[in-house]
This record gives structure tokens, C-alpha cells and sequence, in this order.
């Protein structure tokens, strides 16, 4: 694995079903992020792990959780998918230090019907 | 809450120069970065400015202005290659990310 890794590609959902999106960073990145591209919206953060152990919430997190049990894996959780989170999904981390980007995984885009 | 506005679309001439301007009103703030996503793939880091002035990078430069909110991406000498959108995103003072919802720059022959 070279950088950061997403799992699926993509992924068609029926309403009501549970669903989690896959990330995987090699960098030992102390910080991962979520985030949702939808057009004309831009990137929306959904939640965020400053430190393996810890989560926090975003600007969108509701219908969504994470957990970070390791420093490599943070995986997104549809509890129950709704319509409304057909969107691209982006996962990204840092090494949470002052002046580093974030680095981006190729994505998932998510329709749920 | 967090404010970030830039163009919706932008076109230019290939080898000319085209400048994006990005305002923005945060909670807090601790730098802005310039992003470039080709369609359909993830956002690549382009630029970060802290302090005011000018960061230099090749054909790309990025401006800050603390006390006026604002920044600004210039390309110069574009090429095709350089349609893309480019998102401007600034750290608040919890080291999160805002982004804007993106500029699409168009190069035409």
C-alpha cells in the first residue's frame, strides 16, 4: 500500500441499509478526516480523528459514525443509509502538525436509492 | 461557522494567466491551502500560506492577507492540463479544514 486507500470504488445501496466505507493510510498519520464532496457544496467535513483512540464530529456528522482503533484504519458507518448521502466520499490524513497537508484518498461514491 | 467564497468558473487561454480569488470569515486561523481536483479524482495539495504575502511555486503562487481575509492562486503560462477545479480551505483554530465549494478553471486552445 503506497499512501491512502479507500474500499469500495463504489457502491449502489438500497435505502435502510447499514454500510461502511473503508480507509487505509501507511504514512502513520496521526490525523484522519471524512469528508463529502457534493457539486456546488464543496468538501464537508463528517468527522475527524486527531489521534488513534479519539474521534470528534464535523460540520455534517449526523446519520454517520467512525471509530479509530488503530493509527492505520478509520472506517465511515451509514447506520441506516438515506438518499440525501449519495455523495462522493474522501478520506484524508495529516500528520496533525502545524503547515502539513492533507493528503486524499481516491474516493467512494455512494448512491443510495 | 465558518464563510469561504471563490468563483463558481473561470476560463482562459492556454499560456496565459488566470488568478483566483478566495475570501473568507473563520473562527480562528491557522493557514490557508490551495487544492487542485481534476474531475473525478481526489484533491492534490497545491499551496499553504500563514503569513501575509507571496509563496512561489513554478507556475503557481499563492497570496495571503490575514488582515482582509483574503487569498489569491495565480497560474501562470496554463496549460491544458491545468483544468481542474481548485479549492481554496482555510485550518480554523481547531486545525479543521473548511474548503470552499471550488473554482473550475477551463483552458482553451
Amino acid at each position: 500500500i503506497a499512501g491512502i486507500t479507500q474500499a469500495p470504488t463504489s457502491q449502489i445501496l438500497a435505502a435502510g441499509r447499514r454500510m461502511t466505507l473503508r480507509c487505509t493510510q501507511d504514512m502513520r498519520h496521526n490525523a484522519m478526516y471524512w469528508y463529502r464532496q457534493d457539486l456546488g457544496l464543496g468538501l464537508r467535513l463528517i468527522h475527524y480523528s486527531n489521534t488513534a483512540g479519539t474521534t470528534g464530529k464535523g460540520e455534517v456528522p449526523d446519520g454517520y459514525s467512525v471509530s479509530r482503533a488503530n493509527t492505520d484504519d478509520f472506517p465511515l458507518t451509514l447506520a441506516s443509509a438515506v438518499p440525501s448521502q449519495t455523495s462522493v466520499y474522501f478520506c484524508a490524513s495529516s500528520d496533525g502538525t502545524s503547515g502539513n497537508e492533507q493528503f486524499f484518498g481516491p474516493g467512494t461514491r455512494l448512491t443510495v436509492l | 461557522g465558518q464563510n469561504i467564497d471563490q468563483p463558481t468558473e473561470m476560463t482562459a487561454t492556454e499560456g496565459a494567466i488566470v488568478q483566483i480569488n478566495c475570501t473568507y470569515q473563520t473562527s480562528g486561523f491557522n493557514g490557508l491551502f490551495w487544492y487542485q481536483q481534476h474531475a473525478g479524482e481526489a484533491p492534490t495539495f497545491l499551496s499553504y500560506n500563514v503569513l501575509d504575502g507571496l509563496e512561489e511555486k513554478g507556475r503557481f503562487s499563492s497570496f495571503l492577507s490575514r488582515s482582509k481575509g483574503y487569498s489569491y492562486l495565480l497560474l501562470k503560462e496554463l496549460q491544458m492540463k491545468d483544468s481542474a477545479s481548485y479549492l481554496c480551505a482555510v485550518r480554523d483554530g481547531d486545525y479543521k479544514l473548511s474548503f470552499g465549494a471550488g473554482t473550475t478553471v477551463t483552458v482553451r486552445a
